[in-house]
């Protein structure tokens, strides 16, 4: 069965570093998402992308967060100077129209 | 600014006890609200998907209800078993694409 997946699984970085997480959606989806979840709190909402530009983003996505698809197949999010803060699971998702499906996570650690 | 509430945040029931999971939304214009399984450490699986347009939704022992007018959805899960132990989350897909997360119900089911 079709499955999202996410490299790396776990990504250490030293605070003010740029990161860079990388999914790879289902493959007839055109709808992908990324969240954040810092440990025992909410699943929380960053972008959402549909044809190749931001549908919608919170106010959590601000000037350090892009998202871009390089090419057919990959979706990442880059965090270009990170922060303590940032620590947290970062989860991609695709749908194909309503129904979401996420990839397993990769857990982000700032020193 | 939609917010969603999942009560209880915690539920321990004997194994084969039938439960109903409540989520809440304060904004009724959703385009679809998905319920998720979360194992610790782990990523959402989706268990159902209802659309705004639907009442409930039903796989195997689960049942998803949604009624927009009062902002609320149900999870029923039926002959609870103790492999049902994990966290389940409801989500409201708002304009843009935009998901709202509920906190999630910490389910443990004692065999």
């Amino acid at each position: 069965e079709p499955e999202v997946t996410q490299t790396p699984s776990h990504q250490v970085t030293q605070m003010g570093q740029e990161v860079i997480l990388r999914c790879v959606p289902i493959s007839n989806h055109l709808y992908f998402y990324w969240y954040r979840q810092i440990l025992g709190q909410k699943v929380e909402f960053l972008v959402s992308f549909y044809n190749n530009e931001i549908s919608e983003k919170s106010e959590i996505f601000d000037d350090q967060f892009s998202v871009e698809r390089p090419d057919g197949s990959n979706f990442t999010l880059k965090i270009r100077s990170t922060k303590l803060e940032d620590s947290a699971m970062y989860f991609c998702a695709s749908s194909a129209h309503n129904e979401q499906f996420f990839g397993p996570g990769t857990r982000l650690t700032v020193l | 600014k939609q917010e969603v509430t999942q009560i209880p945040a915690a539920l321990s029931v004997p194994e084969g006890e039938n439960l109903v999971l409540n989520c809440s939304f304060t904004d009724s214009a959703i385009y679809n609200l998905q319920w998720f399984r979360q194992d610790p450490g782990k990523g959402l699986t989706s268990l159902l998907l209802i659309q705004s347009s639907q009442r409930e939704q039903t796989s195997g022992r689960l049942n998803a209800s949604l009624d927009k007018s009062s902002g609320r959805s149900t999870l029923y899960i039926a002959a609870s078993q103790p492999g049902d132990s994990a966290t389940y989350l409801c989500a409201a897909l708002t304009g843009g694409f935009k998901t709202i997360f509920g906190a999630g119900t910490r389910l443990f089911v004692k065999a």
